[in-house]
C-alpha cells in the first residue's frame, strides 16, 4: 500500500506464493490505472492497465483488481518468483497528460 | 530495441554548475516527459512535450528548462544547480499523451549537487 513516510512498505513472500499488493488512490476522477516495476538501478517498466470501465483485467500470471467504490486497486501476481523482486507502484491518470504515481511497495521474495 | 536512452547514468555537480540531460527514445512516440524520484515520494514530473515543438510545466518545473529538439529528443537543463535537485531523473515517453496508454520510461539519471 501507500506511505507517507521515508520507507517504502515491505511485502515478503514465500517463492511458489501468491503475492497481492496494494494501492488507495486519491482521484474519482481518475479513469486510467497502471502498475509499474522497478528493478534496483532501472526505470519503472510498465507491467499492465486497467480503464474505469473495467473491474478486473489479468496478464500473464499477474491481474488487476479496481475498486471503484472504495479507491482501491490491487495487482496480484501467481507463483511469485525471485525475479518479481521489486518495487511496485500504482499510477492513476485523469486526463491527457496528468499521471499520478504512488511511492510504491517493495516486494521481496524468499526462496 | 533500446526504447528510451538516458545520458549520463551517473553525475556529480557542485552548486551553481550547470548540465544537460540527454533522452532519445526511438519508438516514434509523440509524447515526451521529464520526473525526478526522491525517496519516499511518487514520481513527480517536472516538464513535459505532448507533441515536438511544445513542451509544458508539470508539478516541480522551477530551477529547470527543457528542450524537444526533434520528434526523438527531449533534454532536461539545470542552469544553475542546487543541492535540493539531487535526485535520480526519469525521461518517458507514449504514443500519445498519459490518457489510456502507458509511459515508457529510461533507466534514470542519478545526479548528486554537493
Amino acid at each position: 500500500g501507500e506511505s507517507v513516510g521515508l520507507h517504502l512498505p515491505t511485502l515478503s513472500v514465500q517463492e511458489g506464493d501468491n503475492s497481492i499488493i496494494n494501492c488507495a488512490y486519491s482521484n474519482s476522477a481518475s479513469d486510467y490505472f497502471i502498475w509499474y516495476k522497478q528493478e534496483s538501478g532501472k526505470g519503472p517498466q510498465f507491467i499492465i492497465d486497467i480503464r474505469s470501465n473495467m473491474d478486473k483485467r489479468q496478464g500473464q500470471r499477474v491481474t488487476v483488481l479496481l475498486n471503484k467504490t472504495v479507491k482501491h486497486l490491487s495487482l496480484q501476481i501467481a507463483a511469485t518468483q525471485p525475479g518479481d523482486s521489486a518495487v511496485y507502484f500504482c499510477a492513476e491518470g485523469a486526463g491527457y497528460q496528468k499521471v499520478t504515481f504512488g511511492i510504491g511497495t517493495k516486494l521481496q521474495v524468499i526462496p | 530495441n533500446a526504447g528510451v536512452t538516458q545520458t549520463p547514468k551517473f553525475q556529480v555537480l557542485k552548486t551553481g554548475q550547470s548540465m544537460t540531460l540527454q533522452c532519445a527514445q526511438d519508438m516514434n512516440h509523440n509524447s515526451m516527459y521529464w520526473y525526478r524520484q526522491d525517496p519516499g515520494m511518487g514520481l513527480r514530473l517536472i516538464y513535459y512535450s505532448a507533441s515536438e515543438g511544445t513542451t509544458d510545466k508539470g508539478e516541480v518545473p522551477n530551477g529547470y528548462n527543457v528542450s524537444r529538439l526533434n520528434k526523438r529528443e527531449f533534454s532536461l537543463r539545470l542552469e544553475s544547480a542546487a543541492p535540493s535537485q539531487t535526485s535520480v531523473y526519469f525521461c518517458a515517453s507514449s504514443k500519445q499523451g498519459v490518457n489510456n496508454q502507458p509511459q515508457h520510461f529510461g533507466d534514470g539519471t542519478r545526479l548528486s549537487i554537493l
